[in-house]
């Protein structure tokens, strides 16, 4: 089953509005990733947020963490047109030090 | 500082044909990651290399496929006797550290099995 599930798993949103990306999980985690993947391209870590956190800033990111609720958000403030990527979310499972596991990602895009 | 370089970057095989799938890691990084990303999906673990040693491979297949980080050199993932199923855009990631917190990706390599 899939560990981080990513919703919605498509959004669109005019340039200068905020755009909110939410990633559920099922076990306990270590800490949970942000990954930016443009078309055709490796993905770029974005953002991580340990377990004992609530709540992270960078730059126009801003990313949260519900352990209770094993949930997370990201949230992109001022949209831009380069924002227009897939974003995922990544967790390591069962606090496994190997591997992360990935969600099917969000389809962004940022209309100029 | 180059990134984490992959190479090819699209490989075209017949059925049958092995494929060979080169990553070099960020300078001075010694784990290796390898996942498969199917269209539409995320990014599936295959296996987690450091220099000469295969820590987790849980996400290899059994057969067809294996995977080496050697002393010198890149890290290779190679499949055998490809088949249509194993058309995937395949990448590598480096970490500095034996943890998974940011991993470095490649651009990937696309396979695809005619």
């Amino acid at each position: 089953s899939q560990q981080g599930e990513e919703d919605p798993q498509a959004l669109s949103i005019q340039e200068g509005e905020n755009a909110t990306m939410n990633c559920s999980y099922k076990t306990s985690i270590n800490n949970l990733q942000w990954y930016r993947q443009n078309s055709g391209r490796g993905l770029v870590h974005l953002i991580l947020i340990r377990s004992n956190e609530r709540e992270k800033h960078s730059g126009r990111l801003r990313v949260t963490l519900d352990t209770s609720k094993k949930s997370s958000s990201l949230l992109i403030t001022a949209s831009r047109a380069a924002d227009t990527a897939s974003y995922f979310c990544a967790t390591d499972a069962n606090g496994a030090n190997s591997k992360l596991t990935f969600g099917k990602g969000i389809t962004l895009s940022v209309r100029p | 500082n180059a990134g984490v370089m992959q190479n090819p970057r699209h490989l075209v095989r017949r059925r049958g044909q092995e494929a060979r799938l080169r990553c070099s890691p960020v300078k001075g990084h010694s784990h290796v990651y390898w996942y498969r990303q199917l269209p539409e999906e995320g990014l599936k673990f295959m296996v987690y290399l450091q220099k000469e040693n295969i820590i987790d491979e849980s996400g290899m297949p059994k057969e067809r496929f294996s995977a080496e980080f050697p002393k010198e050199g890149p890290s290779i993932l190679r499949i055998q006797q490809v088949v249509r199923g194993d058309s995937a855009a395949y990448f590598c990631a480096s970490s500095a550290r034996a943890t998974n917190e940011k991993l470095f990706f490649g651009s990937g390599t696309q396979l695809s099995v005619l």
